[in-house]
């Protein structure tokens, strides 16, 4: 595809629940980041990805944050046993050898 | 810690108005200077910025860095109401892993509100 694509564009999930967040960054871009953006607020970035490993893992809130990437494309995010705080909209976002990052359309998690 | 700083918040214009909005920032590793428009979910991207004095220039939106002073304006011109939307301004600086990586800090944004 010509852009960032990430599935589920909308999701809403009951507290405790896992939710897995997906995103297909554009072909060839070996960087790959996930943000998080509450309701009101900037981005808050979370983890970034040079191929399949992650330097940075600093920006997840807790430990039941977690993402991987394999191929060095397609990369996951997983929230376990959700909490109402992590509702927001969780934006991907990949580069390539220039200093811009390309959004995709992010996913709206509601956690009820 | 790196902080971005966005103001106003809100602003609320007509159409025809030229409105500016501001971005001033600490951090550390300083590469470049971005910003977004974000209608709806995904930000767009409209200008990276590097150097000090020179003025990116597209249509009737226009910016310019100080890294002496620390911040960077956008200007919206002639404004209409497409272009309401949240401006997003993001630092580009050195993870702390080092190794070439980097990340984006973001601002709050600035919400614009073009009203005919």
């Amino acid at each position: 595809g010509a852009g960032v694509s990430q599935s589920p564009s909308n999701k809403v999930t009951e507290k405790g629940k896992d939710v897995e967040l997906r995103c297909d960054p554009i072909s060839g871009h070996t960087a790959l980041y996930w943000y998080r953006q509450s309701l009101g607020q900037g981005l808050e970035f979370l983890i970034y990805f040079q191929g399949n490993s992650a330097p940075d893992k600093s920006g997840l809130p807790s430990d039941r944050f977690s993402a991987e990437r394999t191929g060095g494309s397609v990369s996951t995010l997983t929230i376990q046993r959700t909490q109402q705080e992590d509702s927001a909209v969780y934006l991907c976002a990949s580069r390539n050898r220039g200093q811009t990052q390309y959004f995709g359309p992010g996913t709206r998690l509601l956690v009820l | 810690e790196d902080k971005v700083v966005q103001s106003p918040l809100s602003l609320v214009v007509h159409e025809g108005d030229t409105v500016t909005l501001n971005c001033s920032y600490e951090v550390t590793n300083f590469r470049s200077l971005l910003w977004y428009k974000q209608e709806k979910k995904a930000p767009t991207f409209l200008f990276m910025l590097t150097s000090s004095g020179i003025e990116k220039k597209s249509g009737r939106l226009s910016s310019i860095l100080d890294k002496k002073e620390l911040f960077s304006i956008l200007n919206i011109t002639a404004t209409q109401t497409g272009d309401s939307a949240v401006y997003l301004c993001a630092v580009d600086n050195i993870l702390r892993s080092g190794a070439g990586s980097y990340q984006l800090t973001f601002g709050k944004g600035t919400k614009l509100s073009v009203i005919p």
